[in-house]
């Protein structure tokens, strides 16, 4: 089965500009995932879609940061304006609903760099 | 809410022998997953190894073995015969059995194999 796919696998802005990267999960896979991961540390969740509603986005910054899955398949995350502590990998994951023990299937994740 | 700590931020081991990565974390619920990820220089996370918290027996993938102690909760994954191909980061997860599906992570342990 193809994996998940996200893009662009990098990007540089400068602060106060805006970006959005994207991914397309695993087929099949309601559940969908973005992850921020600032260097050194590990994945910290943003948002979590089921099909397309948010099932929890208590660690995204709202001020700055949305996310959409429109059609409940791939799903798009903006950021703007961006600010330099966005510089991190943002990494995408989707798994099947309500299969517990079934691990999460990750992207390759795009590297943000914001000068 | 519930919290893995790596303590180890970087590891090494002489190829061929063998090496524990540490992790606890901290939870009130009796039921849930841990999960070790590996995270190569390509970032994509790759699935090392689950455990059911349920489960007694600790599980077992080829070279990679886990020592899981509930009451302690303690989640240590041990690597035998170490492989250059080996080296990576490596991520201890958790994720409830009910309710959302999020991994929660460590903040990582960095291993270096040396030939």
């Amino acid at each position: 089965e193809a994996g998940v796919a996200q893009s662009p696998r990098y990007k540089i802005i400068e602060k106060r500009q805006s970006v959005a990267f994207w991914c397309n999960p695993i087929s099949g896979h309601a559940t969908l995932y973005w992850y921020q991961q600032i260097l050194g540390q590990g994945p910290k969740l943003l948002i979590q879609f089921q099909n397309n509603g948010v099932v929890d986005d208590s660690q995204l910054p709202k001020d700055r940061f949305s996310a959409e899955r429109l059609k409940g398949v791939d799903s798009t995350l903006k950021i703007q304006p961006a600010k330099l502590e966005d510089s991190a990998v943002y990494l995408c994951a989707s798994t099947p609903a309500g299969h517990y023990n079934s691990p999460l299937h990750f992207g390759n994740g795009t590297r943000l760099t914001v000068t | 809410a519930q919290t893995v700590t790596q303590s180890q931020p970087e590891m090494s081991v002489q190829e061929a022998e063998t090496v524990t990565l540490s992790c606890t974390y901290d939870t009130s619920e009796s039921d849930y997953y841990l999960f070790w990820y590996k995270q190569p220089p390509s970032r994509q996370m790759i699935l090392v190894i689950r455990q059911e918290a349920y489960k007694q027996q600790n599980a077992t993938e080829n070279r990679f073995s886990v020592n899981f102690q509930k009451a302690a909760k303690s989640f240590s994954l041990k690597i035998s015969d170490s492989q250059l191909g080996d080296a990576a980061m490596y991520f201890c997860a958790y994720r409830r059995s009910q309710g959302a599906q999020k991994l929660v992570f460590g903040q990582g342990t960095r291993l270096t194999i040396n030939p």
